[in-house]
């Protein structure tokens, strides 16, 4: 397929335990974005990846969160003892900067994670 | 910090009418914005984008309105269609920054 992957699309946990959630980029995109949305509420910028640049953590909001990119391509986001708190939609974004400076993000489905 | 905000949560209109939904943003150096449609249960999808250094740009149906005075952004849907219902979110980016920043979105309902 030719757009952002996400997986799972949804996610049941208990609290206290890991997740992995996993987004696969449109194939060439050199930037990566997570976001993260509350039911109703906009989106919460979480983490940017950008080439082999270090990546731009300032918006995870605890140590609890981390995430990787892999080979420029896939990346994970991590969530251990993850809290109720945490239950939201976490959307993956990836996009090819213009030389021109415009850059349109390219979003996948989000993950719908539930913490019991 | 940066923050991108819309005046009204919630649009309703009847179909066939022009909407029009407003966005605020406070950062004077972003240079780039973009509007965002989120239907339910999806990712948001690009609509149509504007660079600061123009004021007004037309899609298919839909034209964004960009005051650099009052940093203002609006998104006008001409003969708004029952497909338009949906969540839409303005973002900013600028030069100096990497990331996008989102508003917190405005629910527009069309009425049959």
């Amino acid at each position: 397929g030719a757009g952002v992957s996400q997986s799972p699309s949804n996610k049941v946990t208990e609290k206290g335990k890991d997740v992995e959630l996993r987004c696969d980029p449109i194939s060439g995109h050199t930037a990566l974005y997570w976001y993260r949305q509350s039911l109703g509420q906009g989106l919460e910028f979480l983490i940017y990846f950008q080439g082999n640049s270090a990546p731009d953590k300032s918006g995870l909001p605890s140590d609890r969160f981390s995430a990787e990119r892999t080979g420029g391509s896939v990346s994970t986001l991590t969530i251990q003892r993850t809290q109720q708190e945490d239950s939201a939609v976490y959307l993956c974004a990836s996009s090819n900067a213009q030389q021109d400076g415009n850059e349109k993000l390219f979003f996948g489905s989000g993950t719908q994670l539930s913490v019991l | 910090g940066e923050s991108v905000g819309l005046h009204l949560p919630t649009l309703s209109v009847q179909e066939g009418d022009n909407s029009i939904i407003n966005c605020a943003y406070s950062n004077s150096a972003s240079d780039y914005f973009i509007w965002y449609k989120q239907e339910s249960g999806k990712g948001p999808q690009f609509i149509i984008d504007i660079r600061s250094n123009m004021d007004k740009r037309q899609g298919q149906r839909v034209t964004v309105l960009l005051n650099k005075t009052v940093k203002h952004l609006s998104l006008q849907i001409a003969a708004t269609q029952p497909g338009d219902s949906a969540v839409y979110f303005c973002a900013e980016k600028g030069y100096n920054f990497n990331k996008f920043y989102f508003g917190s979105g405005t629910k527009l309902n069309v009425k049959p």
